[in-house]
């Protein structure tokens, strides 16, 4: 079956720009989970999704942003981008609880200049 | 909180050889998952292996398998008959019992994995 599908893979975006990207996860996975790499801070948990519902939230500022569709699909949402922004963002799907391990995408590296 | 520590920035290792991946971690819960993740140069994190805290046997998938030491707070990875595709950044992860912290993994800093032909 289909892995998860993050797009775009690519992004440029000019600081004070906003920005959204998309994570279609794996069929009859409804959790989605986005994080945030970067060299100096690495793997950061940015917030989680079920059922179109919130139910975890990282520690980054409201400019960052979430959502999800019935349908499962996530996208993220970055406002007033700032160069500190610039990262790998990656989403993950699971079961409801995630024990099983989560399926990550391959990211969107994301730049502002 | 949580915390995840991987104190080996890097590591090599010999085709056909073995290695090991040190991480510690540190924690109040008694019931929790435990993950190894890959990251090679395509992004992607692949899971390598998962450990769930109230099984005391070590978990194993082929080449992989983990030294788990609850008491200790460690999780040590080792790959046995190394092979030039399994070079790249390895993560630990942490996970928080089920019901609690939805979706969130607590990661290590990483241990970047290179394979000598």
């Amino acid at each position: 079956k289909a892995g998860v599908t993050q797009t775009p893979r690519y992004l440029i975006k000019t600081r004070g720009q906003q920005v959204t990207l998309s994570c279609s996860p794996i069929s009859g996975h409804r959790s989605v989970s986005w994080y945030q790499q970067t060299p100096g801070q690495g793997l950061q948990f940015l917030f989680e999704y079920f059922s179109e519902t919130q139910r975890n939230k990282g520690n980054f500022p409201g400019r960052f942003s979430g959502r999800q569709f019935s349908n499962s699909r996530s996208e993220m949402n970055v406002s007033t981008l700032e160069l500190g922004d610039s990262a790998l963002y990656l989403c993950a799907s699971s079961t409801r609880t995630g024990g099983y391990g989560y399926t990550f995408g391959s990211g969107t590296r994301l730049t502002v200049v | 909180a949580q915390t995840v520590t991987q104190s080996q920035p890097e590591m090599s290792v010999q085709e056909a050889e073995t290695v090991t991946l040190s991480c510690t971690y540190d924690t109040s819960e008694s019931d929790y998952y435990l993950f190894w993740y890959k990251q090679p140069p395509s992004r992607q994190m692949i899971l390598v292996i998962r450990q769930e805290a109230y099984k005391q046997q070590n978990a194993t998938e082929n080449r992989f398998s983990v030294n788990f030491q609850k008491a200790a707070k460690s999780f040590s990875l080792k790959i046995s008959d190394s092979q030039l595709g399994d070079a790249a950044m390895y993560f630990c992860a942490y996970r928080s019992p089920d019901g609690t912290s939805y979706g969130k993994l607590t990661f290590g800093q990483g241990t970047i994995l290179t394979v000598h032909p």
